[in-house]
């Protein structure tokens, strides 16, 4: 069975630049979430979803940060405009949250540079 | 102060003895908790759970819980160069909602 997919896995951009990270979840699974890692601050969570709506979004650092999940199989992780401070790995993570404690799965990460 | 804390080491220890992780968490009413392995430049990918106070033991791997105080360790017995990554502890309060410590380095020397 396939894992979360992330794409790009690479992404080098110019400040001010629109990026938009994109991610499949495992398929039947319920809830989404986005995290963003970086050395200094370790794995934050951006945003959570539950059957496609967004339930938590207190960890969008900025309004240059929005988030959407059109369907149960895709959300997109967007940033616009793009600033040298959001360089940072985006990981997408999945979940069956038929209870709490459901373990969640990670995709690759999109590795995002902004020049 | 950070919902989740470990300390973020490197932690060296020989091949063949144990290490020993630690993380503490602020919120009281956290019920699930959860250890991450994460190689450099991978994802995260799930070691252990742990839901109820005690140790919960999987092959090398121990998880131990103690709610009162608002800990949780994990133990690798037998350390092999294999382990060397980053540790990371995440909880979850029960809103579905995981939050993540900043991750313990390991290093196992040969």
């Amino acid at each position: 069975d396939a894992g979360v997919i992330q794409s790009p896995r690479h992404e080098v951009t110019e400040m001010g630049q629109e990026v938009t990270l994109r991610c499949k979840p495992i398929s039947g699974h319920n809830s989404l979430f986005w995290y963003r890692q970086t050395m200094m601050r370790g794995l934050e969570l951006l945003i959570y979803f539950n059957n496609n709506v967004p339930i938590d979004d207190s960890g969008m650092p900025e309004d240059r940060f929005s988030a959407k999940m059109p369907n149960a199989s895709f959300s997109t992780l967007k940033i616009q405009p793009s600033e040298p401070r959001d360089s940072a790995v985006y990981f997408c993570a999945s979940s069956l949250q038929a209870y709490s404690g459901n373990t969640i799965y990670f995709g690759e990460g999109s590795w995002l540079t902004v020049v | 102060q950070k919902e989740v804390e470990q300390n973020s080491g490197p932690l060296s220890v020989p091949e063949g003895a144990i290490a020993s992780l630690n993380c503490t968490y602020s919120d009281r009413g956290s019920q699930s908790f959860f250890w991450y392995r994460q190689y450099s430049g991978k994802s995260p990918e799930l070691i252990m759970s742990i839901y109820s106070n005690g140790d919960k033991e999987d092959g090398r791997f121990t998880a131990q819980l103690n709610k009162a105080s608002q800990y949780v360790s994990l133990l690798i017995r037998d350390s092999q160069p294999s382990d060397s990554a980053t540790y990371l502890c995440a909880v979850d309060s029960g809103t579905y909602k995981y939050i993540f410590g900043t991750g313990t380095r390991l290093k196992v020397l040969a």
